[in-house]
């Protein structure tokens, strides 16, 4: 248990699907992320919120669409989306985003797009 | 541009000791972290180094060279468990997360 909750677990999708991915932390952090993991490369940083600002675009396509209502809860909304999109979609918290603190990860949701 | 390498795979045997490196090249350096990942789960947080030196937990040790731009993570005693990826990241000048492609750990009997 990290303490950071995301769900679903799984999502399969067609391309012309929406549906969100929800991510909650119970550490009491002011700062939330999500990231993509796709198999053998580095994470991608995709979105930045700081006390519910976000701070952090990494370019990411607009059908990716980020929502924090607070500092517990951090959504992604999806659109329209492609198959390279498929990947394991990971959300973290930490304290702040400019202090030297470990970001605590979700288990994340495993995403196929058809 | 900012880099993190470190080995794709690893396979070491049950009760030995294994080193895992990473060499890094960032715009400015605010500490650097490992992280250990279970096939399908969380990446769980392991050490923090921002200073040059060894820092030591139980059966995880993890190292840091500034001017070498060079970390390792050490695991003594491997156990079963321990088969997982190991995620290097470096935290940037924007303290940021700078991350590695991680190193697939087997532990073999």
């Amino acid at each position: 248990e990290t303490g950071v909750t995301q769900t679903p677990r799984h999502l399969v999708m067609g391309m012309t699907n929406k549906k969100s991915l929800k991510c909650e932390q119970h550490l009491g952090h002011n700062a939330m992320y999500w990231y993509k993991q796709s198999a053998k490369k580095p994470l991608e940083l995709m979105f930045v919120y700081n006390f519910k600002e976000q701070t952090e675009n990494n370019s990411v396509p607009s059908r990716f669409s980020p929502e924090c209502p607070n500092s517990s809860h951090l959504f992604l909304h999806l659109h329209t989306l492609q198959p390279e999109d498929s990947a394991l979609y990971l959300c973290a918290s930490s304290q702040e985003t400019e202090a030297h603190q470990p970001q605590h990860f979700g288990d994340g949701t495993r995403l196929s797009i058809l | 541009g900012q880099n993190i390498d470190q080995p794709t795979e690893m396979t070491a045997t049950e009760g030995a000791i294994v080193q895992i490196n990473c060499t890094y090249q960032t715009s400015g350096f605010n500490g650097l972290f490992w992280y250990q990942q279970h096939a399908g789960e969380a990446p769980t947080f392991l050490s923090y180094n921002v200073l040059d030196g060894l820092e030591e937990k139980g059966r995880f040790s993890s190292f840091l060279s500034r001017s070498k731009g060079y970390s390792y993570l050490l695991l003594k005693e491997l156990q079963m468990k321990d088969s997982a990826s190991y995620l290097c990241a470096v935290m940037d000048s924007n303290y940021q997360l700078i991350w590695g492609a991680g190193t697939k750990l087997i532990i073999k009997p």
